[in-house]
């Protein structure tokens, strides 16, 4: 059966400091990935999907960004955390397009100090 | 910018009513729309991917419909249970451009 790892669970950095999660999948080949976050009071933000490794579109602005250097790991990364980086990050996978449903990782809650 | 609306922002509701949810989001370029609910200290789970026009799909006590052509799902629980109890959100894929776009949810308490 398929799996999602994320971590780690609950992280909180000093502002300008750097940020890395880690997301991996298991018993899937080719899935789609996405990194999603939620921010205090508000519904979930898309910030970065990939189709392919290699392959990651963008889909905010800001100083953040991810990579997929294996089929199945995806990694959200920062060099240098702002405030406003604080939230709930989520990581999810699916295989195919639309019709089929995204299965997501428990979470990790970063708060940025 | 795509903009999915869900309606209400949040519903309590008494054990054993019935009651509905509203999701809105652009009607050209449809390619899917899916239902989640987020239970606190979980995480988001599918309940329903909807793809054609007039789609009606069914879980239990939960049921969802979709229209395409002015751009709506409606997600109907009868007989609200306090383990209903958690955020639905519903998501909207424009095209096949595998970019999943949530809307803000609903946040629904079932008093027992």
């Amino acid at each position: 059966s398929q799996t999602i790892h994320q971590w780690p669970a609950t992280l909180v950095q000093p502002v300008g400091s750097p940020l890395s999660l880690e997301c991996t999948v298991e018993g899937t080949s080719n899935p789609n990935l996405y990194w999603y976050r939620q921010a205090a009071g508000r519904g979930l933000q898309l910030l970065f999907y990939s189709v392919g490794i290699g392959q990651i579109s963008s889909e905010v602005p800001q100083n953040l960004s991810a990579s997929r250097p294996q089929d199945r790991q995806f990694i959200l990364s920062s060099k240098k955390l702002l405030l406003s980086d604080s939230g709930f990050y989520l990581c999810a996978w699916s295989v195919g397009q639309g019709n089929s449903p995204l299965h997501f990782g428990n979470g990790t809650r970063l708060t940025v100090t | 910018i795509l903009n999915v609306e869900q309606s209400p922002q949040s519903l309590h509701v008494q054990e054993g009513d019935s009651t509905n949810f509203t999701c809105s989001f652009p009607s050209s370029n449809f390619y899917a729309l899916h239902w989640y609910r987020w239970e606190t200290a979980k995480s988001p789970e599918a309940l329903f991917v909807m793809t054609l026009n007039g789609d009606e799909k069914k879980k239990g006590r939960i049921s969802a419909t979709l229209n395409t052509k002015e751009g709506y799902s409606y997600l109907y629980i009868k007989g609200s249970q306090p383990e209903d109890s958690a955020t639905y959100l519903c998501a909207f894929m424009l095209d096949s451009s595998y970019k999943l776009i949530f809307g803000s949810g609903t946040r629904l308490l079932v008093r027992p």
